[in-house]
């Protein structure tokens, strides 16, 4: 069966230091996938795109990485701040236009 | 713009009532979605619209009707609501060629 799996711990990060989150993923074959953020009470916000032919993607202090072999993506945040505690979703495209979420994974940065 | 809009915020059912979510966008995208986010579940597809006019089956369809009313709306109906449909309810949207989708600020559904 398909399954996406991102970790259902939070994770408990000192201000300053680089959080990184993991996607896993079986039985997809998405030709890219997308990191959202979710502040509690409200909708998903979109962050990054990766699509299969790419390695790395960066915007700003966000990092994510696509290994199609390994069926995995990370997702950095560098110098991690106060204001980027929340929950972060993986989500793979398939079909037409639909997107597979994650279940998400909780950042708490400790000031 | 606003984005994507959804009304109600909150709604509290009583099991067996009917009721008609709605979603509106302004930027003109052709693609509509309707995901429920329930706790450890993660968001699942109910429904979505590829363009105006046509209308698709998601992971969890049953118990939900949809209609694309033009390019702008696409309403969620529940015929007979059922405590198992308590859930948060998010609207999204896409326009095809940015391949990312916004999201609405979700309703929250109780049904008892």
């Amino acid at each position: 069966s398909q399954k996406i799996e991102q970790n259902s711990e939070a994770l408990n990060i000192q201000e300053g230091k680089t959080a990184t989150l993991t996607c896993n993923y079986t039985n997809y074959s998405p030709a890219y996938l997308q990191w959202y953020r979710q502040d509690p009470g409200r909708g998903p916000v979109f962050l990054l795109l990766i699509r299969e032919n790419e390695k790395e993607k960066r915007k700003e202090r966000l990092k994510v990485t696509f290994d199609t072999t390994l069926k995995q993506s990370l997702f950095h945040i560098t110098a991690s701040q106060p204001a980027d505690s929340a929950t972060y979703l993986c989500a793979l495209a398939y079909g037409n236009n639909r997107l597979a979420f994650g279940k998400g994974n909780q950042v708490v940065v400790i000031p | 713009n606003a984005g994507v809009t959804q009304t109600p915020k909150f709604q509290v059912l009583k099991t067996g009532q009917s009721m008609t979510l709605q979603c509106a966008q302004d930027m003109n995208h052709n693609s509509m979605y309707w995901y429920r986010q329930d706790p450890g579940m993660g968001l699942r597809l109910i429904y979505y619209s590829a363009s105006e006019g046509t209308t698709d089956k998601g992971e969890v369809p049953n118990g939900y009707n949809v209609s694309r009313l033009n390019k702008r709306e696409f309403s969620l109906r529940l015929e007979s609501a059922a405590p198992s449909q308590t859930s948060v309810y998010f609207c999204a949207s896409e326009s095809g060629q940015e391949e990312t989708q916004y999201f609405g600020p979700g309703t929250r559904l109780l049904v008892l």
